[in-house]
């Protein structure tokens, strides 16, 4: 399997802080990577395919970026509503796999 | 709107049965593949297999292999994961979501809302 690990477990932030999450492949994956947002209750949202392609209707303010086993999420001004646990997730291999998640919390 | 939805949370004992079902609409759904992802605090996201409806091929996680059957009927555009044999570590939400139209280890764009299963005596 191709373990997803991600950086930190939670993060705390402000209202309109930058915010980033890493997520580390255990083997390259080129640029096959999705990141979703998970809030209390609900399922996750898919937010950026292929490492950095942004899904219609979610706020340019998220982006992503790398490739081969490294990986970023950015918030840039970061929202109220953006409050949430985020996941990566890697399709490269025929064993699709997700990362443990980073919490993102008021600070 | 495309949109998977899924059956009600269901409580079970130890040793039955359950299949829990995913509707899918406003798409077609022969065309891509449609995965189930299951939740836990402890493993977090696992995908478990995905069915491909236009023509029922299945593919598994190895640890969900044998556990689950995954299934899908085209007439009614409608997923199943079944147990035969529930335990307490099947505690879970589930959700099934949309996988890709060529591949089944794709990105997943819609998620249904989820279905939580409780295994207890």
């Amino acid at each position: 399997d191709i373990q997803m690990t991600q950086s930190p477990f939670t993060l705390s932030a402000s209202v309109g802080d930058r915010v980033s999450i890493t997520c580390r492949a255990s083997q390259r994956i080129s640029h096959w990577l999705a990141w979703y947002q998970q809030k209390p209750g609900k399922a996750p949202k898919l937010l950026i395919s292929k490492a950095s392609t942004l899904e219609s209707g979610v706020p340019s303010r998220f982006s992503g970026s790398g490739f081969g086993t490294e990986f970023t999420l950015t918030i840039t001004s970061l929202q109220p509503d953006d409050f949430a646990t985020y996941y990566c997730q890697q399709y490269d291999s025929h064993f699709t796999t997700f990362g443990q998640g980073t919490k993102v919390e008021i600070k | 709107e495309v949109q998977l939805v899924q059956s009600g949370a269901e409580v079970r004992k130890p040793g039955e049965s359950l299949k829990i079902s995913c509707e899918a609409s406003s798409y077609s759904f022969t065309h891509y593949w449609l995965g189930w992802v299951r939740q836990t605090p402890g493993k977090g996201l696992e995908w478990m297999g995905s069915v491909y409806p236009g023509d029922s091929d299945t593919k598994y996680n190895p640890s969900f292999q044998g556990q689950v059957i995954i299934s899908a009927d085209k007439s009614i555009s409608t997923a199943y994961l079944q147990w035969s044999s529930l335990k307490a570590s099947d505690t879970a939400i589930y959700y099934c979501a949309r996988g890709g139209p060529n591949y089944y280890y794709y990105h997943m764009d819609v998620w249904g809302q989820g279905t939580t299963v409780t295994v207890s005596s």
